[in-house]
């Protein structure tokens, strides 16, 4: 069993929908919860990050962690069709987010 | 903006050729990886490296090198390609500091090996 588990996509929704993107894992070492998005032939890019439990927001996108049911999630609000991209979470157990434990991703498409 | 440059967006190689793929980042950064990404296996630690010199092994190192001769300058290398090494591969740069050490990444090198 993997270490982290992605809800698998695809996902399509229409524009201004809200989007649920969802990841649980098994490592209760984690501390570091991460989000990042990754546009066609292009590399990750980190949306944001959390620290422990707690939600965490910015803009339009709000990260929530609950470690004791080992379950992250990333809601997008007024999802916009330049929202079009894969995202991967990743956790650490430690500051070094090179190390991170990553996700395999949920392709999103919002529709015009 | 941090850039991290990989030199080669797609790269085919025959099995059993030496190849190297190429990273630069212009941020004085001390750390950096390199990873493979497959669909269903996500992203997988290779090797990295904190300092000039200096090398780790990641997850999944067999059949891969790497060198840090320069800081900005981090280089994988297949010693003898196989089919299974297809895949895109990830370059990423990140600053040691307090709190989290962000990950910035290159765009990919997608290497096909016939």
């Amino acid at each position: 069993q993997k270490e982290v588990e992605q809800d698998p996509g695809p996902l399509s929704v229409p524009e201004g929908a809200i989007v649920s993107l969802n990841c649980t894992y098994s490592n209760s070492a984690f501390q570091y919860f991460m989000w990042y998005r990754q546009y066609s032939r292009k590399g990750p890019e980190l949306l944001m990050y959390t620290y422990s439990s707690g939600n965490k927001e910015d803009g339009r996108f709000t990260a929530q962690v609950d470690k004791s049911s080992k379950y992250i999630s990333l809601f997008i609000r007024d999802s916009q069709p330049s929202d079009s991209a894969t995202y991967l979470c990743a956790m650490s157990a430690e500051r070094s987010a090179g190390k991170s434990t990553f996700g395999d991703g949920t392709t999103l498409t919002v529709k015009p | 903006d941090v850039k991290v440059t990989q030199s080669s967006r797609y790269l085919v190689k025959r099995t059993g050729e030496k190849v190297f793929l190429e990273c630069v980042q212009d941020m004085d950064h001390e750390n950096m990886f390199w990873y493979r990404q497959d669909p269903g296996l996500g992203l997988r630690l290779i090797y990295f490296s904190y300092d000039v010199k200096m090398k780790e092994k990641g997850d999944i190192p067999e059949g891969y090198s790497v060198s840090r001769e320069k800081k900005e300058r981090f280089s994988l290398i297949l010693e003898s390609a196989s089919t299974n090494q297809t895949s895109m591969y990830l370059c990423a740069s990140s600053l040691g500091g307090t709190g989290l050490e962000k990950l910035f990444f290159g765009s990919g090198t997608q290497l096909s090996v016939l």
